[in-house]
């Protein structure tokens, strides 16, 4: 699996958008692009995934560039609450196959007041 | 959403003991659940793959015989920490993905392990 590069902090005024950017320069083209965020001491909550289209759903949008070598997770009105490591993980295939998650160190991102 | 339950979430136990720590997906089935091993200020590692059915597959370095692992059934994966020494002690996290191709692997809340 292609190895990902993150910004290893970032902060965030509350009410801002929070953009996470994530580099994958050896992408493959049957691989995706996860992304997973952890709270302290808890395990990791899925957030979104995608190929080669930008996505969203009702908790980030995720902006992968047409060339598939970088993308950007998008939290549209960061909260105190988002604050959290968060990884973008390339992965083989979509459901089971391949499967494993393999993770970065992730960006910790500190949403402040 | 599929949740993944962990039990216990936390355990203390003397050195030289055993610990099982189980993971069940309580609304879906999984063939296939994955344990993860995080110490502090570091990113989980990838600890093994558990299949139903059959033998886990390990991931290079860690110790088939000293972590043990079981998926007797479609909801419930098991990992046996054998004769466990301080250095065990981290935080245990085991994740599935519900069975016919879903594209999301849910996580469990994690077990803290402490080994005196």
């Amino acid at each position: 699996d292609a190895k990902t590069t993150q910004p290893t902090s970032m902060d965030c005024a509350e009410g801002r958008a929070a953009n996470l950017p994530c580099n994958h320069s050896t992408i493959s083209g049957n691989e995706y692009v996860y992304w997973y965020r952890q709270i302290h001491s808890q395990g990791p909550q899925y957030i979104i995934h995608g190929l080669k289209n930008n996505e969203t759903n009702e908790m980030a949008s995720l902006i992968i560039t047409e060339d598939r070598k970088s993308s950007t997770l998008i939290l549209p009105h960061a909260t105190l609450r988002d604050t959290a490591v968060y990884y973008c993980i390339v992965r083989v295939g979509g459901g089971n196959q391949g499967g494993k998650l393999i993770f970065g160190q992730g960006t910790e991102l500190s949403v402040k007041p | 959403g599929a949740v993944v339950s962990q039990h216990p979430s936390r355990v203390i136990c003397k050195s030289g003991t055993s610990v099982k720590i189980e993971c069940r997906s309580l609304d879906f089935q999984a063939t296939t659940m994955f344990w993860y091993r995080q110490f502090p200020k570091q990113s989980l590692m990838l600890m093994a793959t558990s299949n139903e059915g059959s033998k886990a597959t390990y991931e290079q370095g860690v110790e088939k015989d000293k972590f043990l692992i079981n998926h007797a059934s479609l909801t419930l994966s098991t990992l046996t920490v054998t004769s466990a020494h301080p250095e065990d002690s981290s935080f245990y996290i085991c994740s599935a993905s519900p069975s016919g191709g879903a594209d999301e692997q849910f996580f469990g809340p994690g077990t803290r392990l402490t080994v005196l």
